[in-house]
């Protein structure tokens, strides 16, 4: 069974202006970690934002913020202020199960100028 | 601080032969993963090292992959007979820790099988 959920293959977003990706998860795991990373076309995988499922507040690192809605199982990237530099691919991914990892199939973001 | 290393960037075999990639981890990290990123799809974990030991390999297709991590450092992994669903990109990871410490990767391994 699938356990993370990317619905938008390609997404574009004008300069400047905030964007949000969605990912959705599967566990049964009551712990379980929610990350975020970056593949620009040069293929190096970014660390991005990193949320706990015990987090009581939302992961913020920069411009990226991390909608993390528990009850519906969605831990959402919003990027403020989009830069030419952030065309990549995103990929959410899960470790549950405390050592098993999971990425999604990603989404391919296009920053227009 | 030095990143994650591996060895070689690009590899070009022909089906039935073997192939091993070698990955150098970030000094002190515990824990190491081996990735494989088929063109278009997310990286799947093949097997995850914990020191010298294995974690989690139940995503290794183990009749014609291997890998080990010797001295709990370096990795190689090794694919014995290569067939044309290998091609990818074989990425390295290490992370501090296991649980929720970042992994940091390396700059892959691309392999093309003919």
């Amino acid at each position: 069974a699938q356990k993370i959920t990317q619905t938008q293959p390609g997404m574009f977003v004008q300069e400047k202006e905030a964007v949000t990706l969605d990912c959705t998860y599967d566990t049964s795991d009551p712990s379980y970690g929610l990350f975020w990373y970056k593949q620009p076309s040069s293929g190096e995988m970014i660390f991005l934002i990193y949320q706990g499922s015990y987090d009581q507040q939302n992961a913020t690192e920069g411009r990226y913020s991390l909608n993390f809605q528990k009850a519906r199982k969605s831990a959402n990237l919003v990027i403020s202020a989009s830069q030419l530099g952030d065309s990549a691919m995103y990929f959410c991914a899960m470790r549950y199960n405390f050592n098993k990892f999971y990425f999604g199939s990603g989404t391919k973001l296009n920053v227009k100028p | 601080e030095a990143g994650v290393a591996q060895s070689p960037r690009y590899k070009i075999i022909e089906k039935r032969q073997s192939v091993a990639f070698w990955c150098n981890p970030i000094s002190g990290h515990a824990t190491l993963y081996w990735y494989q990123q088929i063109l278009g799809q997310g990286p799947k974990l093949l097997i995850q090292f914990q020191n010298n030991g294995v974690v989690d390999d139940s995503q290794l297709p183990k009749d014609r992959f291997s890998a080990e991590r010797l001295k709990g450092v370096d990795s190689t992994l090794k694919i014995q007979p290569a067939k044309l669903e290998d091609s990818a990109v074989y990425l390295c990871a290490s992370s501090l820790a296991q649980v929720k410490d970042e992994q940091f990767f390396g700059p892959g391994t691309r392999l093309t099988v003919l």
